[in-house]
């Protein structure tokens, strides 16, 4: 079966700019999770999703992040506007179910100059 | 405040000898521990987990120890192989969760030839 799917894989931009990241799990996972993994540290859960309802988005900055599921598949993530702090790998990740393992997409790299 | 530990950044080991990774969690509420292994550039995946009403689970080389007692959960790889060496993390789920994992920060592992 395909992974899940992320774009972009890099992404440079300056302090207060906007960005956006795409992510497409596995076909039939109906629960949807978006980390942020600073380096050195492990991934921290940013907003969680049961089909395109949100779960969990306790952790997540909502006054810069914003993230929606639209049908309940694709998933898009933004940042508006960007902080030097932000600079991180966001990945995606998706089950059948919240019980089950999670899937991850290899990440965007975002850096904040 | 950090609810699951792994104390050690990394680890070197031989080729053939045995890897073993800890964990350390604070929260008794966790009820289910994953293993996660990450290659540079790649998103983590899944390795091997255990329900916390079990003590052992093996999968081939591969065999997760859980000291609820201790609130302390092991990783065991024997033999170790070259192909071992990546960054392995240890993840926890509380119990009635939809799903929400709790990473520690990493562990780097090279296996030597």
């Amino acid at each position: 079966e395909a992974g899940v799917a992320q774009s972009p894989r890099y992404k440079i931009i300056e302090k207060r700019q906007s960005v956006a990241f795409w992510c497409n799990p596995i076909s039939g996972h109906a629960t949807l999770y978006w980390y942020q993994q600073i380096l050195g540290q492990g991934p921290k859960l940013l907003i969680q999703f049961q089909n395109n309802g949100v779960v969990d988005d306790s952790q997540l900055p909502k006054d810069r992040f914003s993230a929606e599921r639209l049908k309940g598949v694709d998933s898009t993530l933004k940042i508006q506007p960007a902080k030097l702090e932000d600079s991180a790998v966001y990945l995606c990740a998706s089950s059948h179910v919240g019980n089950q393992p999670q899937h991850f997409g290899d990440g965007t790299r975002l850096s904040i100059l | 405040d950090q609810q699951v530990k792994q104390n050690s950044p990394s680890l070197s080991v031989q080729e053939g000898r045995i890897s073993i990774l800890n964990c350390d969690y604070t929260n008794s509420m966790f009820d289910y521990f994953l293993w996660y292994k990450k290659y540079p550039a790649e998103g983590p995946t899944f390795l091997i987990s255990i329900s916390s009403i079990k003590d052992k689970n093996e999968d081939g080389r591969f065999t997760v120890f859980l000291n609820k007692s201790a609130k302390h959960l092991s990783l065991h790889i024997v033999p170790s192989q070259p192909g071992d060496s990546a960054v392995y993390f240890c993840a926890a789920r509380a119990s009635g969760n939809t799903g929400k994992l709790i990473f520690g920060q990493g562990t780097t592992l090279q296996v030597k030839p």
